[in-house]
């Protein structure tokens, strides 16, 4: 079983939809919780960094953390054309996140105009 | 944001030559580079963490003799990789930490290996 569980997709909606991300974990050890999003060709970049179980908001984007459950999520709303990429989640279990970064296998979204 | 880059984007080469890769940080010093390798629609695999002035420290499974690495510079890392082999083609993407910062990695843009 891998560590970090993530349906590679694709998945296509049309524009103005909210679109669900999510990535399951196993390892209890995860604390910090990131997502990223990756552009064909290109370097991942941060979206969203969260800590603590709950919603955390920035713009379009919502990222969900229930540890209890082992399940994050990554929520967008009014999706644009923009936002078709694929989308990483990545965890660690020290503050130290670069240290030690888990990645989940990715999701490929296609917001079609 | 900080800016990390790579060279060259893309590489082709034979079969028993070795290739450099360069990663830099270019308006921003990074005490710590990584090395990362992706497949297609694959997740990206950790492969070392890269420290100026040290030795790097290689995952489990990683062979150093032939995936080598230099942390020169607080803005320079390169990852050589030594007789190249067609399993060796990949998306190689490197990593920095801010010097001082809150410990978020800023990923370079990648470099597409092919080995033929």
């Amino acid at each position: 079983q891998k560590e970090v569980e993530q349906d590679p997709g694709p998945l296509s909606v049309p524009e103005g939809a909210i679109v669900s991300l999510n990535c399951t974990y196993s390892n209890s050890a995860f604390q910090y919780f990131m997502w990223y999003r990756q552009y064909s060709r290109k370097g991942p970049e941060l979206l969203m960094y969260t800590y603590s179980s709950g919603n955390k908001e920035d713009g379009r984007f919502t990222a969900q953390v229930d540890k209890s459950s082992k399940y994050i999520s990554l929520f967008i709303r009014d999706s644009q054309p923009s936002d078709s990429a694929t989308y990483l989640c990545a965890m660690s279990a020290t503050r130290r996140a670069g240290n030690m970064l888990t990645f989940g296998g990715g999701t490929r979204l296609m917001v079609k105009p | 944001g900080a800016v990390v880059s790579q060279h060259p984007s893309r590489v082709i080469c034979k079969s028993g030559t070795s290739v450099k890769i360069e990663c830099r940080s270019l308006d921003f010093q990074a005490t710590t580079m990584f090395w990362y390798r992706q497949f297609p629609k694959k997740s990206l695999m950790l492969m070392a963490t890269s420290n100026e002035g040290s030795k790097a420290t290689y995952e489990q499974g990683v062979e150093k003799d032939k995936f080598l690495i230099n942390h020169a510079s607080l803005t320079l890392s390169t990852l050589t990789v030594t007789s190249a082999h067609p399993e060796d083609s990949s998306f190689y993407i490197c990593s920095a930490i801010l010097a001082g910062g809150n410990d978020e990695q800023f990923f370079g843009p990648g470099t597409r290996l092919t080995v033929l």
